[in-house]
């Protein structure tokens, strides 16, 4: 069973300017993450979709990060303009239901 | 706000040895109670969950005791290895979203 797919791994930015993670979940989820994980700390949701709809956007700093999931499939995370607090590993997951969640291997943002 | 404390923050243990990380909570609406175990550069794997219905739940070295009065549980691994060696999170979940709070972690070493 293939896993969930993150791109890109690791990306270096600087303060003020935009960027966009891609997140492909295990074929057949329907409920989709997105989890922020700062060094040191455990992750924190920012948003949750099921199917292309969201239930959960209450953590997102929705002046600067927006996500769309298209089709219910594939989903997006940008950040726009980041910040330097921003720098953490941005991890999505996926789950058939409300358990079992897996996760992607991430994206590293190091904002300079 | 956190929703759940967890400790310690690292634990180093010979190999053979027993691993024991603790987690507490406060808020008895979660019923889902998962450890999840974090290698560098990987994403959070379900390691083994537990529903409050139960007090202890084994999984080959991997054992979750659970408290339920005292909103307390916990991890033990049993003759600890040094492929161990990771970074375990508990969580709390069972909301009719499916989203998991998360705790800070515990870094594990395991010495041969």
């Amino acid at each position: 069973e293939a896993g969930v797919a993150q791109s890109p791994r690791y990306k270096i930015i600087e303060k003020r300017q935009s960027v966009a993670f891609w997140c492909n979940p295990i074929s057949g989820h329907a409920t989709l993450y997105w989890y922020q994980q700062i060094l040191g700390q455990g992750p924190k949701l920012l948003i949750q979709f099921q199917n292309n709809g969201v239930v959960d956007d209450s953590q997102l700093p929705k002046d600067r990060f927006s996500a769309e999931r298209l089709k219910g499939v594939d989903s997006t995370l940008k950040i726009q303009p980041a910040k330097l607090e921003d720098s953490a590993v941005y991890l999505c997951a996926s789950s058939l239901g409300r358990e079992r969640a897996f996760f992607g291997q991430g994206t590293r943002l190091t904002v300079v | 706000q956190q929703q759940v404390k967890q400790s310690p923050q690292s634990l180093i243990v010979q190999k053979g040895g027993i691993s024991i990380i603790n987690c507490a909570y406060e808020n008895t609406a979660f019923d889902y109670f998962p450890w999840y175990q974090q290698f560098p550069g990987k994403g959070p794997a379900l390691l083994i969950a537990i529903r409050p219905d139960v007090s202890e739940k084994k999984e080959g070295r991997f054992t979750i005791s659970f408290n339920k009065s005292a909103k307390q549980f916990s991890l033990h691994i049993m003759d600890s290895q040094p492929g161990d060696s990771a970074t375990y999170f508990c969580a709390l979940g069972g909301s009719t979203l499916g989203r998991l709070y998360f705790g800070r972690g515990t870094q594990l070493t395991v010495w041969p």
